[in-house]
């Protein structure tokens, strides 16, 4: 019930290209699904999140599409650069209670130039 | 500037050697939290704080202790109970509605 599944976990795409990373999760309860970027040696950042109340979320070159039904949801990134080359996580978390993010596993993405 | 610093960077530990990473948080939030990264696992949370002198199991909680008898710190002690404690070891603190802020690591190592 509180595990998110994060696919691929590694991922290389081209310059200008589109990066697609996918994560599910189990438990219905969850209401805020954020993803983080992290760098070699370096703390994850919060990268762009989102509530179920919406499908979709953009900032700038980065996409959360959400879908509640099928419990799925992904980041996309387009026009990809090699300084987006990091590991992305993808997690979730009840906004109830004791707020306690739960992490997918990882996708280490590199940017071919 | 507001931040989360952890430290060292860097802890060697020796065999039945119990280490303490610090913590501290500038950022006035309530709740911090200590996770732990290892190579294709994502991150797996060991304890929690919610207040002051107030914590939670999380996960993966044998082997470690921590305290928190202020809001700003909030250290873990790695004790010689936990068998396998190489890893990366990442502290977070929250202001509520999910917004959580992670330092940048300590790397321990067993010798």
């Amino acid at each position: 019930q509180q595990q998110v599944k994060q696919s691929p976990q590694s991922l290389i795409v081209q310059k200008g290209g589109i990066s697609i990373i996918n994560c599910a999760y189990e438990n219905t309860a969850f209401d805020y699904f954020p993803w983080y970027q992290q760098f070699p040696g370096k703390g994850p950042a919060l990268l762009i999140a989102i509530r179920p109340d919406v499908s979709e979320k953009k900032e700038g070159r980065f996409t959360i599409s959400f879908n509640k039904s099928a419990k799925q949801f992904s980041l996309h990134i387009m026009d990809s650069q090699p300084g987006d080359s990091a590991t992305y996580f993808c997690a979730a978390m009840k906004s109830q209670g004791a707020q306690k993010l739960v992490f997918g596993q990882g996708t280490r993405l590199t940017i071919n130039p | 500037d507001g931040g989360i610093t952890q430290s060292p960077k860097y802890l060697f530990r020796k065999e039945g050697q119990n280490v303490t990473l610090s913590c501290e948080q500038n950022l006035n939030h309530d709740a911090m939290y200590w996770y732990r990264q290892d190579p294709g696992q994502g991150l797996r949370l060991i304890y929690y704080s919610q207040i002051v002198n107030d914590f939670q199991k999380g996960d993966i909680a044998e082997g470690y202790s921590v305290s928190r008898e202020k809001k700003e710190s909030f250290p873990l002690t790695v004790t010689s109970a936990q068998k396998n404690p190489t890893a990366f070891y990442l502290c977070a603190s929250s202001w509520g509605h999910g917004g959580y802020t992670f330092g940048s690591g300590t790397r321990l190592t067993v010798v």
